[in-house]
């Protein structure tokens, strides 16, 4: 089966631009998460989407970041405006449900630098 | 709230022998889940095994196998007969259980480097 796509691989944007990263999950996947991955640190939850309803949002800074997942199917994760602390790695997973030991699959990721 | 902690920051291994790597965690959450992830200088994250909290033996899979100590909290991971293709990133995270807490929390990860 086809694995969770990530577009685009890399980003270079300036402080104060915007910035769109798009993510197209496995097949039949309901759950689809994004995550930001600062340099030297493991992922941390950005936004949980269970079909197209957010489950968990907490963890974004919604003054500046949206996301949002039509039809239930791919999404989008938007930042602006884009603050040099926002370079980072941003990884979207996917998983059929959020059933206990169903391991989410992972993209390649979205690699964000700010100057 | 959860927290997994990693405390080898990197760790070194010899060809065809075998590593242990680090895993505590912290929960109050009865219900748990726990992974191990791989990420290779590529960036993709792979998922490798999986402990249930309620499992009453320990995970393995191929090479890999999760030594999981409920009452110390840890769960550290077992690499049998290391290889070069093996050097990457390891990172250990937990899923708790409840409503809108299906998301991983990730711990800061252990650089392992596979020598020949």
């Amino acid at each position: 089966e086809a694995g969770v796509a990530q577009s685009p691989r890399y980003k270079i944007i300036e402080k104060r631009q915007s910035v769109a990263f798009w993510c197209n999950p496995i097949s039949g996947h309901a759950t689809l998460y994004w995550y930001q991955q600062i340099l030297g640190q493991g992922p941390k939850l950005l936004i949980q989407f269970q079909n197209n309803g957010v489950v968990d949002d907490s963890q974004l800074p919604k003054d500046r970041f949206s996301a949002e997942r039509l039809k239930g199917v791919d999404s989008t994760l938007k930042i602006q405006p884009a603050k040099l602390e926002d370079s980072a790695v941003y990884l979207c997973a996917s998983a059929t449900g959020t059933g206990g030991n169903q391991p989410q699959h992972f993209g390649d990721g979205t690699r964000l630098s700010i100057l | 709230a959860q927290k997994i902690t990693q405390t080898q920051p990197g760790m070194f291994v010899q060809e065809k022998e075998a590593v242990t790597l680090d895993c505590t965690y912290d929960t109050s959450d009865p219900s748990y889940g726990l992974f191990w992830y791989k990420q290779p200088s590529s960036g993709e994250m792979i998922f490798l095994i999986y402990q249930g909290s309620y499992d009453q033996q320990n995970a393995t899979e191929g090479r890999y196998s999760l030594n999981f100590q409920k009452a110390r909290k840890s769960a550290n991971l077992v690499i049998s007969a290391s290889q070069l293709g093996d050097s990457a990133m390891y990172f250990c995270a937990m899923r708790g259980g409840g409503k809108g807490r299906r998301a991983l929390t990730f711990g800061s990860g252990t650089r392992l480097q596979v020598q020949p």
